[in-house]
């Protein structure tokens, strides 16, 4: 079974510019969550799909993070435009059902 | 407000020699404790869930415990490849919105020399 992917790995990106972000989970997964690290900071949520549609964004920072899953699928995450308080790690994660979910690699986001 | 601590903040071990991470919580309604490790680079790797008072998990060296306050996890003669981040996270089953979502501590860097 192939796990959760990410891509890309790294991004090094200027402040004001947009970068997206993308999660493919595991196969079959109607939930996907999206995380972030911040650097000394524990992980925090920043939000749930359930399929195509969003359970709960609740953690998402503010108007500038933009979070789509497309036919339930894939998802995206962008940032428009970035800030320097962005820099960050941002796991995605799936699961089956309210069990532990399986995480991503991460992309590790640099803003300059 | 959900809330993890984890300590120590580091350990160091010897190999072969036991000891054991903490994690207190603070949740309105558990629904589940969670252990995950972490190597350098890569994301959380999924270890135990727990979901009541009593309950306890093993695989191989862990093994994991829980009380109303607080969870425990146990390396029983470690080796150096147990080396990893290991985090602690708690899911409210009360919370608004998704109470599928994980309520992580900072984690406890643990470091096993050979």
């Amino acid at each position: 079974e192939a796990g959760v992917t990410q891509f890309p790995s790294h991004s090094v990106i200027e402040k004001g510019q947009t970068v997206t972000l993308r999660c493919d989970p595991i196969s079959g997964h109607d939930n996907l969550y999206w995380y972030r690290r911040v650097m000394g900071k524990e992980i925090k949520f920043l939000l749930h799909f359930v399929k195509e549609s969003k359970q709960d964004e609740s953690g998402m920072p503010n108007n500038r993070f933009l979070a789509e899953r497309t036919g339930g699928t894939y998802s995206t995450l962008k940032v428009q435009p970035a800030e320097l308080e962005d820099s960050g790690v941002y796991f995605c994660a799936s699961s089956q059902d309210y069990g532990g979910p399986n995480f991503g690699p991460g992309t590790r986001l640099l803003v300059l | 407000e959900d809330q993890v601590t984890q300590s120590p903040e580091a350990l160091r071990l010897q190999e072969g020699e036991s000891s054991s991470l903490n994690c207190s919580y603070t949740v309105s309604g558990l629904r589940g404790l969670f252990w995950y490790r972490q190597d350098p680079g890569k994301g959380p790797e999924f270890l135990f869930t727990l979901y009541s008072a009593g309950e306890e998990k093993e695989k191989e060296r862990l093994k994991a415990t829980l009380t109303k306050k607080e969870s425990f996890l146990h390396i029983t003669a470690p080796k150096p490849e147990d080396s990893a981040t290991y985090l602690c996270a708690v899911q409210d089953g009360n919370s608004g919105g998704s109470n599928y979502k994980l309520t992580f501590g900072k984690g406890t860097l643990l470091t096993v020399n050979p």
